[in-house]
Order: C-alpha cells, then structure tokens, then sequence
C-alpha cells in the first residue's frame, strides 16, 4: 500500500537560515507525484511545489526545492532564507498510483520559524 | 489569487440540520473535484471523489448518505451533511486538479470550511 511519512512533528529554525523537512514516501508503482503544501493558521491549503517520479531534475519553486532521492524514496523539502510568514503546518502528499489525482497525505510538520 | 473557492467559509448550526458547501474552480474546468476532512491537529483525510455527470466516489467508512456529493457543473461540486450532529464538526476543505497539458502536477485546495454543529 502506498504510505507517505512525515517524522518530524515540530521542527524549529531561525530566520534567514535554511530548514529541511522530511519526507518518505512508499509505493510500487513506478509512475507517481510528490506534493508540497503549507497551511497556515487560517486553514487554506496552499501549494508550494511537485516533483515527478520522472523528472530528471530536483524541483525549485523559489525559496522551496525538493531534494528528490528516488532510490531512498524521500522528498524532503528545503525552505531557504526561511521567513516569520514561513511559520506554519507542511504536509508531504503523493498522488495515489493508476489514473487517478488522489492524494495521500503525511501526518505534517509544524514549522516555527523564531527572529 | 485563489483559483478554488469554498463557501461558507464558517457555519454553525444546530443538531439535525443540514449544511451545504460550495466548492468551485474559478478559472478552469474540473471534472473531478475532492473532498477532505481535516480534524485539529491530523492531516487530512480523503472523503470522497466528485464527479460530474456521475455519481461519486466514496471512501471506506464514509457514509454516502450523511454525506452527499453534488457535481453539478464542471466548475461547482457541492458537499451536503445531511441531519449534522456535534460530531460532525471538522474542517472540511475541496480540491479540484489542474492538469497542463498531460501534465497533472498541480492540484488546488480551496480555503475551506469551519462547521461547528451544537
């Protein structure tokens, strides 16, 4: 069965400074998505980045890069030049294998970003 | 901006009533729209699939008849809680994918909805 793990449940970083969040993930299927979002207080899910299991490269969305490391099965999020606004819930999901756009999603980490 | 709209974006009411929630894509079409249910402090959880022109998809353990789905254009499903009771009360939030191409790597949440049943 396809699982997403999200093993740190708080993580804390100072601003400015680089954090990373982990993420592994477990599928047979050889075809599948990895997704990133934030939810702050207020609820919304917002969508920070993807990477495809396909994609040659690791994906860059600004001040997020995925550090895709296919053979160990993770996708951890790296935030740069981390923000007080960066403060928040961030969940790791993967798009459920076949056609579909399902998306199972990790426990999340809570990210406190201190001045 | 916000390309998935929810509404309301709170409600309470009354043990035994119903509620409905309106989720739409704003900009794109979307024959396939999700349902999620987020208790406080876990991750969310998959109730079920919309479809338009067909009926939805459920998930395990989720009843279809508490919790009926509505696709009725390609740009609004709708969530209804039937007879709502205290347990109810979640965090309910859609989401529609957006597909560039053969590309299916973004997939948009709306803001979601508070329901607080009394």
């Amino acid at each position: 069965a396809q699982k997403i793990t999200q093993t740190q449940p708080g993580m804390f970083v100072q601003e400015k400074e680089a954090v990373t969040l982990d993420c592994t993930y477990d599928t047979s299927d050889p075809s599948y998505g990895l997704f990133w979002y934030k939810q702050p207080s207020s609820g919304e899910m917002i969508f920070l980045i993807y990477q495809g299991s396909y994609d040659q490269q690791n994906a860059t969305e600004g001040r997020y890069s995925l550090n895709f490391q296919k053979a160990r099965k993770s996708a951890n999020l790296v935030i740069s030049a981390s923000q007080l606004g960066d403060s928040a819930m961030y969940f790791c999901a993967m798009r459920e294998a076949g056609n579909t756009d399902k998306l199972i999603f990790g426990t999340g980490t809570r990210l406190q970003v201190f001045p | 901006g916000a390309v998935v709209s929810q509404h309301p974006s709170r409600v309470i009411c009354k043990s035994g009533t119903s509620v409905k929630i309106e989720c739409r894509s704003l900009d794109f079409q979307a024959t396939t729209m999700f349902w999620y249910r987020q208790f406080p402090k876990q991750s969310l959880m998959l109730m079920a699939t919309s479809n338009e022109g067909s009926k939805a998809t459920y998930e395990q353990g989720v009843e279809k008849d508490k919790f009926l789905i509505n696709h009725a254009s390609l740009t609004l499903s709708t969530l209804t809680v039937t007879s709502a009771h205290p347990e109810d009360s979640s965090f309910y939030i859609c989401s529609a994918p957006r597909t560039r191409g053969y590309s299916r790597e973004t997939q948009y949440f709306g803001p979601g909805t508070r329901l607080l049943v009394l």
